[in-house]
């Protein structure tokens, strides 16, 4: 399978927690994305990832947010002090030059 | 204020009932408009792009159409295997980033 892959594909933890999430993206893709997605809603924006470079953060990620692409491979996206309002799921996608950004299935978070 | 409005929320539609649904944007500088389907507890799944106003694809039952507010995704004879979340997306301005809808929720009964 060479599409974007996500793990874990749940998590639950506890409030104050630390959690770490790991996007692996399709191999000749240089952009990756972090989205936050709760019920109802479409995929909200996090974070953008050229090759190893952060070059666009929303506002949504605070302090407690914080994202990694090292290498410009894989990426991990860690929340520190996890509240409730973290509980959502986590959406990556990776794209080529085009934008047409493609998702991988997600990491389901309950803060409980 | 920049936006992505698609409507109806919720479709409900029988077997063979074709419709569209709808996705109106109020941004500066369009990049690309993007259609997704999702799956409950999925990832979206990339179905289309359109640049420019005019602009159709064509994926076996969906059909997406461009003008320079709105966007349209008709379907055409829908099987229940249809039945998802199609959200609507857009690329803009200077923004890496795209914006979804909160998409529309479609049934199709046999």
């Amino acid at each position: 399978d060479t599409g974007v892959s996500q793990n874990p594909r749940h998590k639950i933890t506890k409030r104050g927690q630390n959690v770490t999430f790991r996007c692996d993206p399709i191999s000749e893709h240089n952009r990756l994305y972090w989205y936050r997605q709760t019920l109802g809603q479409g995929p909200e924006f996090l974070t953008y990832f050229q090759n190893e470079a952060q070059l666009e953060k929303s506002r949504l990620l605070s302090d407690r947010f914080s994202a990694e692409r090292p290498k410009g491979s894989f990426s991990t996206l860690e929340i520190q002090r996890t509240e409730q309002g973290d509980s959502a799921m986590y959406l990556c996608a990776s794209s080529a030059s085009s934008y047409e950004q493609y998702f991988g299935p997600g990491t389901r978070l309950t803060v409980t | 204020e920049d936006q992505v409005t698609q409507s109806p929320e919720a479709l409900r539609l029988q077997e063979g009932e074709s419709s569209s649904l709808n996705c109106s944007y109020t941004v500066s500088g369009l990049r690309g408009l993007f259609w997704y389907r999702q799956d409950p507890g999925k990832g979206p799944e990339f179905l289309f792009t359109l640049y420019s106003a005019g602009e159709e694809k064509e994926k076996e039952r969906l059909k997406a159409t461009l003008t320079k507010k709105e966007s349209f995704l008709h379907i055409t004879a829908p099987k229940p295997e249809d039945s998802a979340t199609y959200l609507c997306a857009v690329h803009y301005g200077g923004y890496q980033k795209v914006t979804f809808g909160i998409g529309t929720k479609l049934q199709v009964i046999p």
